[in-house]
């Protein structure tokens, strides 16, 4: 399979713990981006990373939140003392990034994040 | 980036064409208009993109007026596996991240 693997699929914990995300893009994608999603909605822009480097940050990402991504391969997204409103599907995607072209994001299919 | 607005939701039934039409008024001439499916417990996934007339590819089709204030995602012949939820998204050309900004999206119900 050489799509966007996402791990794990199912995170269950307690409010206040940390929690971490995985995403594997296509490997030859040099951009990635983290969505957030609720029951009902579309997917919310989180944060996007070209190569290595993060380039933006939504006002969504509080300072509990944190995303790498070392060596512009996988990335992480961590969450600090999680909250009720914390629980979402966490999408990972990414694309190529051509300059003059709009290239398709390739979406994993989420790490579904529920906080007790 | 512009504000996309499509119905919330439509019915059809098997072996219809399905059209779901987006406006989008204050498209902006670097914009691209992007269409994504996405089912239950999975990632969105990209049907078909186009900036002006009309896009065809083996899934759908998309109907751009002259001035690019709606488009129409046609679905030929639905099947029951066609049931998903619709996103209208414009996309930037020029933008420097590229990040998709999703609307509620259209639920499409086929029957049988």
């Amino acid at each position: 399979d050489t799509g966007v693997s996402q791990d794990p699929r199912h995170k269950i914990t307690k409010r206040g713990q940390n929690v971490t995300f995985r995403c594997d893009p296509i490997s030859e994608h040099n951009r990635l981006y983290w969505y957030r999603q609720t029951l009902g909605q579309g997917p919310e822009f989180l944060t996007y990373f070209q190569n290595e480097a993060q380039l933006e940050k939504s006002r969504l990402l509080s300072d509990r939140f944190s995303a790498e991504r070392p060596k512009g391969s996988f990335s992480t997204l961590e969450i600090q003392r999680t909250e009720q409103g914390d629980s979402a599907m966490y999408l990972c995607a990414s694309s190529l990034g051509v300059r003059g072209e709009l290239e398709p994001q390739h979406f994993g299919d989420g790490t579904r994040l529920s906080i007790l | 980036l512009a504000k996309t607005t499509q119905p919330i939701s439509m019915d059809s039934y098997e072996g219809q064409e399905v059209n779901i039409t987006c406006s989008h008024n204050n498209i902006a001439t670097n914009d691209y208009i992007t269409w994504y499916q996405q089912f239950p417990s999975q990632g969105p996934r990209f049907i078909i993109q186009g900036y002006k007339t009309k896009v065809t590819n083996e899934v759908a089709s998309l109907f751009i007026p002259a001035d690019r204030k709606s488009s129409t995602l046609s679905l030929p012949r639905v099947s029951l596996s066609d049931t998903a939820v619709y996103y209208c998204l414009v996309a930037t050309l020029s933008s420097n991240t590229g990040k998709l900004i999703f609307g509620q999206g259209t639920t499409l119900q086929v029957k049988p």
